[in-house]
């Protein structure tokens, strides 16, 4: 059980596109997902939290309009990088815990995102 | 205050060794200390996890041992094998800030056959 899965797992595009990344928990109910960015040979470094139904709390430094976050029901979170420039690719991972924030964070595969 | 540091950043056994990576904290508002393996291209899959009320936790051949006092604790791999080459990372969550969960810096294990 616990698993989370993501989409698109590879995503190439044009400097200047939006990119949606999709998080689902495919067999419990998420409250609150969270999004990460990791850097070749980097930590993960935590850019969001996101709780269904109310507006995701960013990390210091972390562009909210740059980065936009979707928590629109209990299985399903968006990440969408809008306006994606090259120094933007890295991999998006994301996590979710089952219930309350504090059980246990179970990860997704990441989307690899390369902006050309 | 918020940092998590991560010690070796790479390591290299030989198959059947024990590897030991170290993590050290400061902030006693952690609650839970969790290891996570990542394997190229995918996301970190948990490990094993302790709390720190307890001393060591022990899951199949993944042991952690816990220090409150000295803020430290380690992951410690028994009979390594090839396929045990990862990247590791410890984490802790701080219960105070929404369970969110700071990572250390990782460590990359490799396991020669």
């Amino acid at each position: 059980g616990a698993v989370v899965s993501q989409h698109p797992s590879w995503v190439i595009c044009k400097s200047g596109t939006s990119v949606k990344i999709e998080c689902r928990s495919l067999d419990f109910q998420a409250t609150t997902m969270f999004w990460y960015r990791q850097f070749p040979k980097q930590s993960l470094m935590l850019m969001a939290t996101s709780n269904e139904g109310s507006k995701a709390t960013y990390e210091q430094g972390v562009e909210k309009d740059k980065f936009l976050i979707n928590h629109a029901s209990l299985t399903l979170s968006t990440l969408t990088v809008t306006s994606a420039h090259p120094e933007d690719s890295s991999f998006y991972i994301c996590s979710a815990t089952r219930g309350h924030t504090h059980q246990p964070q179970h990860f997704g595969d990441g989307t690899r995102l390369s902006i050309l | 205050q918020q940092q998590v540091k991560q010690s070796p950043q790479s390591l290299i056994v030989q198959k059947g060794g024990i590897p030991i990576i170290n993590c050290a904290y400061e902030n006693t508002a952690f609650d839970y200390f969790p290891w996570y393996q990542q394997f190229p291209g995918k996301g970190p899959a948990l490990l094993i996890a302790i709390r720190p009320d307890v001393s060591e936790k022990k899951e199949g051949r993944f042991t952690i041992s816990f220090n409150k006092s000295a803020k430290q604790f380690s992951l410690h791999i028994m009979d390594s094998q090839p396929g045990d080459s990862a990247t590791y990372f410890c984490a802790a969550r701080d219960y105070n800030q929404g369970g969110k969960l700071i990572f250390g810096q990782g460590t990359e294990l490799s396991v020669k056959p």
